[in-house]
């Protein structure tokens, strides 16, 4: 079972839904991320958030909207998304760079 | 943009080979390397954390070596079985970076 919570597991929307996919760890680490990762591609970084504050954004589309309520929590809400969002959403976390990032198990999200 | 190259892109082996791939990065302001084992509907498994040029980590079957000068990393799998088919990823991190930059992975299988 991976420590990293991520839900839901897979989500299918419309161009017009707005939804929010979760994330969530309890080992204390302070700083959360969110990957894209499309088929035969490497995760691509979208946000770092460190101490609860959004530190990186990675020049995201503004339909994507990240959201950090506590240490534990990461969410990423999302609206009017284009076909070409579809990809597998993974959340990470790590307490520093020389600690590996404990990954979730991702959402895979499909626009029709 | 960070370069972060993995060689080959993937790889079939039988039952029992030994086989290793490389990871490629910049050779200035090193930080750390990151291993990952990616299996098929799992989230990325952190294998090693290596930090020093010279270091060499083991697990089980699976070993890395690291050069900082020279820019590069081998992972090395030991009489390879069928449950070491995975896409294994590197992740480079500069100058006291949180923030890895992944190479695209290479995937392995091995057949029985």
């Amino acid at each position: 079972d991976t420590e990293v919570t991520q839900t839901p597991k897979h989500l299918v929307m419309g161009m017009t839904n707005k939804k929010s996919l979760k994330c969530e760890q309890h080992m204390g680490h302070r700083a959360m991320y969110w990957y894209k990762q499309k088929a035969k591609k490497p995760p691509e970084l979208m946000f770092v958030y460190s101490y609860e504050k959004l530190s990186i954004n990675e020049s995201v589309p503004s339909r994507f909207s990240p959201e950090c309520p506590n240490s534990s929590l990461l969410n990423l809400h999302l609206h009017a998304l284009q076909p070409e969002d579809s990809a597998l959403y993974l959340c990470a976390s790590s307490q520093d760079g020389n600690q590996p990032q404990h990954f979730g198990d991702g959402t895979r999200l499909s626009i029709l | 943009i960070l370069n972060v190259e993995q060689s080959p892109q993937s790889l079939h082996v039988q039952e029992g080979d030994s086989t290793n791939f490389t990871c490629s990065f910049p050779s200035s302001n090193f930080y750390a390397l990151h291993w990952y084992r990616w299996e098929t509907a799992k989230s990325p498994e952190a294998l090693f954390v290596m930090t020093l040029n010279g270091d060499e980590k083991k697990k089980g079957r699976i070993s890395a070596t690291l050069n900082t000068k020279e820019g590069y990393s081998y992972l090395y799998i030991k009489g390879s079985q069928p449950e070491d088919s995975a896409t294994y990823l590197c992740a480079f991190l500069s100058g006291g970076s949180y923030i890895p930059t992944f190479g695209r992975g290479t995937s392995l299988i091995v057949h029985p």
